[in-house]
């Protein structure tokens, strides 16, 4: 497996608070990713980066920020958690596609919101 | 922008049946594909992938899938699935500025 971990791999919340989700790598991957997974959903992307302090919006930013200071640390910030916030979030890495290689996942942060 | 449509949404199999399940993606450009696998309570794997040359590729566990350029598909194929394939699959592209975009997964589940 791919050194992806993500933390805390569990957690339950109040509405209304913010919680912060890390993925930290140690690929030295350029691209890194977070999505989240819901039911008849698939995955959806939620940010991205490519590159330190270089970020982008995916299709589902609305609530959520990140930041990333250094290559191997990419930060998911709930800024004020809400009950559709839910989920199951993975962290994902990738090398540009002019590299051949494939996106590798982390193992998921399972999140409730209450 | 990209997207990828994934026609099943939940596919019920006897074991030593065929598969091949559906994907379609839209872009323009050059796209890397993806199939990756899903055990219940696991992340996601990779199944296979295409980035150029044969449009025929082969993965893990007798996995294979074909690139039709004309038709924006990559389906996923295997002539004889076992219980073990019991899992979620998602169709995935790699398209404009790095995007990793899937398709929302298609159920499958193998009886004995």
């Amino acid at each position: 497996d791919a050194g992806i971990t993500q933390s805390p791999r569990h957690k339950v919340t109040e509405t209304g608070t913010p919680v912060t989700l890390r993925c930290h790598q140690t690929e030295n991957h350029r691209y890194m990713y977070w999505y989240r997974q819901d039911p008849g959903h698939g995955l959806r992307l939620i940010h991205y980066s490519y590159g330190v302090k270089d970020t982008d919006k995916g299709e589902v930013s609305d609530g959520y920020s990140v930041s990333r200071s250094k290559t191997e640390d990419f930060l998911l910030t709930l800024e004020s958690a809400t009950s559709s916030q839910t989920s199951v979030y993975f962290c994902a890495i990738s090398e540009s596609k002019d590299r051949n290689t494939e996106a590798f996942f982390g193992q998921g942060t399972r999140l409730t919101v209450v | 922008a990209q997207s990828v449509s994934q026609h099943n949404h939940h596919v019920i199999l006897s074991e030593a049946a065929s598969l091949e399940l559906g994907c379609n993606y839209s872009y323009g450009g050059t796209v890397n594909l993806f199939w990756y696998v899903q055990y219940p309570g696991q992340h996601l794997q990779l199944l296979l992938k295409y980035f150029s040359g044969d449009p025929l590729v082969k993965g893990i566990k007798g996995f294979e899938a074909e690139f039709i350029k004309s038709k924006f598909s990559f389906n996923l194929r295997k002539p004889s699935v076992q219980w073990s394939d019991t899992a979620e699959y998602f169709c995935a592209v790699r398209g404009g500025y790095q995007k990793v975009t899937f398709g929302t997964g298609t159920k499958l589940q193998v009886i004995p």
